[in-house]
């Protein structure tokens, strides 16, 4: 079965501190995401990848970076996090990028 | 949440009744996808769909491409059918992942 793990699955960061959010997938996926929830906004997709050492820009980008070391790592990094980066954080993997999308369990943080 | 639409917000279903959940999309909608996020926050695939229907269990899903539009129909809720579903959307010429709707929370009760 699909499996899609995200650590860490909570954390508390310091606003202006560095955050790293880390996803692993053992689906032989090609593509991967990083999806933000809000209250009232639902899923928008911050960055994505669909091969190894390549990360491309998605909706909402802005503050965050991504790193795909290989095909079963992607990582999202807030350089420097802010109190608007509170939300919880999905990582998603799919075999291309219309085909059914698997997500992780998702990672809630907190800036303070 | 504009360009994909869902409706209702919210719904309140009693055990074993039906009803039936709606996204209208206003981007050119090539396939769908339809979750569950259920009470512990985890988001379950439950169809994807090119223009058509599939049917799984009691859930039942039809994507109209050409009046640009989706349905969920639900048929004898269960409790353990409680959440929030959301429909997402892979654009035309848009490879970079769905785009989402704000989402439907389903409460069935006893």
């Amino acid at each position: 079965e699909a499996a899609v793990t995200q650590s860490p699955r909570s954390k508390v960061a310091v606003t202006g501190g560095k955050v790293t959010l880390s996803c692993h997938q053992t689906n032989n996926h090609d593509y991967m995401y990083w999806y933000r929830q809000d209250t009232g906004h639902g899923l928008r997709l911050i960055h994505y990848s669909y091969v190894a050492d390549s990360t491309e820009k998605g909706d909402i980008p802005d503050g965050y970076k991504a790193s795909r070391p290989s095909q079963e790592n992607f990582s999202l990094i807030l350089e420097l996090a802010s109190l608007s980066q509170t939300a919880v954080y999905f990582c998603a993997s799919s075999g291309d990028s219309g085909n059914t999308l698997y997500f992780g369990e998702g990672s809630r943080l907190i800036v303070v | 949440g504009d360009k994909v639409k869902q409706s209702p917000s919210a719904l309140s279903l009693q055990e074993g009744t039906n009803s039936a959940l709606r996204c209208n999309f206003s981007i050119a909608a090539t396939t769908v996808q339809w979750f569950l996020q259920n009470p512990r926050g985890s988001l379950i695939n439950l169809f994807y769909l090119v223009p058509g229907t599939k049917e799984n269990g009691r859930l039942k899903s039809t994507f109209n491409s050409k009046e640009s539009y989706s349905t969920l129909h639900i048929r004898d809720a269960q409790l353990e059918d409680s959440g929030t579903y959301f429909c997402a959307a892979e654009r035309n010429n848009y490879a970079q992942g769905l785009t989402f709707g704000l989402g439907t929370r389903v409460s069935v009760f006893p």
